[in-house]
């Protein structure tokens, strides 16, 4: 079973910031495999990343994924407001998620 | 509009059993896997079930197997989730999710979530 660790478990920046969100596999997985959610307070997830670098349809060019093998990346540029919130990494070989990052204001 | 939209949750005492349904429109059900994740007050999100396009294929997480059985019914372009001698750390927001298809294979629809609560 594959077991994805996310850090740093709370981020704190403030807005017009990057943002760097690590993903790290337990043990190699696909790059076409690794997606990005983001949910904020009393919403359901969103699909921000899929296949570890695309962005899903609406998503701002502010966000990109990167990586391969174990270590995948979530970068946010220029922290908008609505950006503060948790973020997911997903590995869909076995749907498993990490534990979340959570992009808070500074 | 493509949309899930669960209904169902409540409130259920530890051992017993509560069935919810997603309806899902705006896109052609019968042709999608779909999915139930849950997330636990103030915890992260846990993957518990999914059921492939024709219901061949259908998977659960080690947490839920054998108390839980997701089904769907193309006619009525619905999915659900039974689940049976609940426990009181099965209490969450369940939601029901697609998966997307082709290079898409990530969760790209996700409904609101419905809260099931299991305690005494």
């Amino acid at each position: 079973e594959i077991v994805l660790t996310q850090s740093p478990g709370t981020l704190s920046l403030s807005p017009g910031e990057r943002a760097t969100l690590s993903c790290r596999a337990s043990q190699s997985v696909s790059s076409i495999y690794l997606a990005w959610y983001q949910q904020k307070p009393g919403q359901a997830p969103r699909l921000l990343i899929y296949g570890a670098s695309s962005r899903a349809t609406g998503i701002p060019d502010r966000f990109s994924g990167s990586g391969s093998g174990t270590d995948f990346t979530l970068t946010i540029n220029r922290l908008e407001p609505e950006d503060f919130a948790v973020y997911y990494c997903q590995q869909y070989d076995s749907w498993a998620f990490g534990q979340g990052t959570k992009v808070e204001i500074k | 509009e493509v949309q899930l939209v669960e209904s169902g949750g409540g409130l259920v005492k530890p051992g017993g059993s509560l069935r919810f349904s997603c309806a899902a429109s705006g896109f052609t059900f019968s042709t999608y896997s779909m999915h139930w994740v849950r997330q636990a007050p103030g915890k992260g999100l846990e993957w518990v079930s999914s059921i492939s396009s024709s219901s061949n294929f259908i998977y659960y997480a080690d947490s839920v197997k054998g108390r839980f059985t997701i089904s769907r019914d193309n006619a009525r372009n619905s999915l659900y989730l039974q689940m049976s001698s609940l426990r009181v750390d099965d209490t969450a927001v369940y939601y029901c999710s697609r998966e997307g298809r082709g290079v898409v294979r990530a969760f790209d629809i996700w409904g609101q979530g419905t809260m099931v609560t299991v305690s005494s």
